[in-house]
């Protein structure tokens, strides 16, 4: 298996630009998560699916945010407009049942925004 | 909901010695505890993990004590290498039958040969 795979890995924007980052999750695979990582305020879940539905949205920061999950093979994070503070790292991760270790939670590699 | 706090946020050691990294949890319900390695530039991967129902649990050279009456586990490395050099990350989870992870806000281990 590839693994959780997100594109771009890396996307320079100008501010007031929309944004898409996408992910694929592992195949069977029933749960996603969207984080986005900071220095500052560190891993922070924004939203998860389960079996495409969103569930939980309290972390996505402002209405300038949103995810869908059209199948159990596709997502994407959407942000417009941009601006400078939407700079950081946003990793998608899959899980099966949630996420404990007999059923595993694999991050994609992440990808690296940065709104100039 | 859940609060996981963990510390230090960074920790310098000679190749060699050992490193315990420390986190706290809030929420009693919490039954399971990953611990995730991020090396710089990559995503963040389970490296070990332990359920309430086990105080130790050991791999090779990492170890992960839980408490919960105190409602803390530690991440115990010893021997250090280089390549140990990375943002560790504590997470609590298993609140009403969920196993979504609260993250705490990681610990950069510098290793020095």
């Amino acid at each position: 298996d590839a693994g959780v795979i997100q594109s771009p890995r890396h996307e320079v924007t100008e501010m007031g630009q929309e944004v898409t980052l996408r992910c694929k999750p592992i195949s069977g695979h029933d749960y996603l998560f969207w984080y986005r990582q900071t220095m500052m305020r560190g891993l922070e879940l924004l939203i998860y699916f389960n079996n495409n539905v969103p569930i939980d949205d309290s972390g996505m920061p402002e209405d300038r945010f949103s995810a869908k999950m059209p199948n159990a093979s596709f997502s994407t994070l959407k942000i417009q407009p941009s601006e400078p503070r939407d700079s950081a790292v946003y990793f998608c991760a899959s899980s099966l049942s949630g996420g404990s270790s007999d059923y595993g939670y694999t991050f994609g590699s992440g990808t690296r925004l940065t709104v100039v | 909901g859940e609060n996981v706090e963990q510390h230090p946020s960074t920790l310098s050691v000679q190749e060699g010695d050992s490193a315990v990294i420390k986190c706290t949890y809030s929420d009693s319900a919490s039954n399971y505890f990953p611990w995730y390695k991020q090396e710089l530039g990559k995503r963040p991967q389970l490296i070990i993990d332990i359920r309430s129902n086990v105080g130790e649990k050991k791999d090779q050279r990492i170890a992960v004590t839980l408490n919960k009456t105190a409602k803390h586990f530690s991440l115990h490395i010893t021997e250090t290498q280089p390549e140990d050099s990375a943002v560790y990350f504590c997470a609590a989870s298993g609140v009403r039958g969920s196993y979504i992870p609260t993250f705490g806000r990681g610990t950069s281990l510098i290793v020095h040969p």
